[in-house]
């Protein structure tokens, strides 16, 4: 079946402007999950979905958001971007029903700004 | 609050030895423990994972890891290190919170 598909896989933007990132999970899994992996950090969780609602939120400033739709696919937004946030965003999905399943992840959006 | 703690961020092997990661965890609950591997420019990949059921867990690729609650501990062994193992690793914790925990990783080294 196909993986966690992410995209898109390398972005360069500038510092002020916003961007959009999309992740679409296995067929039949109904949570995504988005991390932020910097080398400085490691991997930070940013949010959580499942059915459309976002059930967790990590220590983020409000430029980061997300959303899920009804056929779980699910983005995240940045706003007002700062050249701190230049990171690989890695999306989970998961079954999420229970604890336990473990993630299937993407291979990540490269977000570089400048 | 649940936390996990990777002893050595970075590990060096011979290729053909043991490879021992280490891991231990802080959770109030009883906890679901993962191990994942990252390769360059790539997502992560679940190894292995423990949902209480045998202590002794087998993953992919020659892996297993055994839970030890007396000592808080999920290590991370396999008997000999191949150098296709040369990677990230990374111990996690699920304590059904839908949020799950990363250490902060152990890059592992295999040496031909």
């Amino acid at each position: 079946k196909a993986g966690v598909t992410q995209t898109p896989r390398y972005l360069i933007k500038t510092r002020g402007q916003q961007v959009t990132l999309s992740c679409s999970p296995i067929s039949g899994h109904r949570s995504v999950s988005w991390y932020q992996q910097t080398p400085g950090q490691g991997l930070q969780f940013l949010f959580e979905y499942f059915s459309e609602t976002q059930r967790n939120k990590g220590n983020f400033p409000g430029r980061f958001s997300g959303r899920q739709f009804s056929n779980s696919r699910s983005e995240m937004n940045v706003s007002t971007l700062e050249l701190g946030d230049s990171a690989l965003y890695l999306c989970a999905s998961s079954l999420g029903i229970l604890g336990g399943d473990g993630y299937t992840f993407g291979s990540g959006t490269r977000l570089t700004v400048v | 609050a649940q936390s996990v703690t990777q002893l050595g961020s970075h590990v060096s092997v011979s290729e053909g030895a043991l490879v021992l990661l280490r891991c231990n965890y802080s959770s109030s609950v009883p906890p679901y423990l993962f191990w994942y591997v990252q390769y360059p420019n790539q997502g992560l990949q679940l190894l292995l994972k423990y949902t209480s059921a045998a202590t002794l867990v087998k993953g992919i690729n020659g892996f297993e890891a055994e839970f030890k609650k007396s000592e808080t501990s999920f290590h991370l062994t396999k008997p000999s290190a191949h150098m296709s193992d040369a990677a990230e690793y990374f111990c996690a914790v699920d304590t059904g919170g839908f949020k799950t925990i990363f250490g902060a990783g152990t890059r592992l080294f295999v040496k031909a």
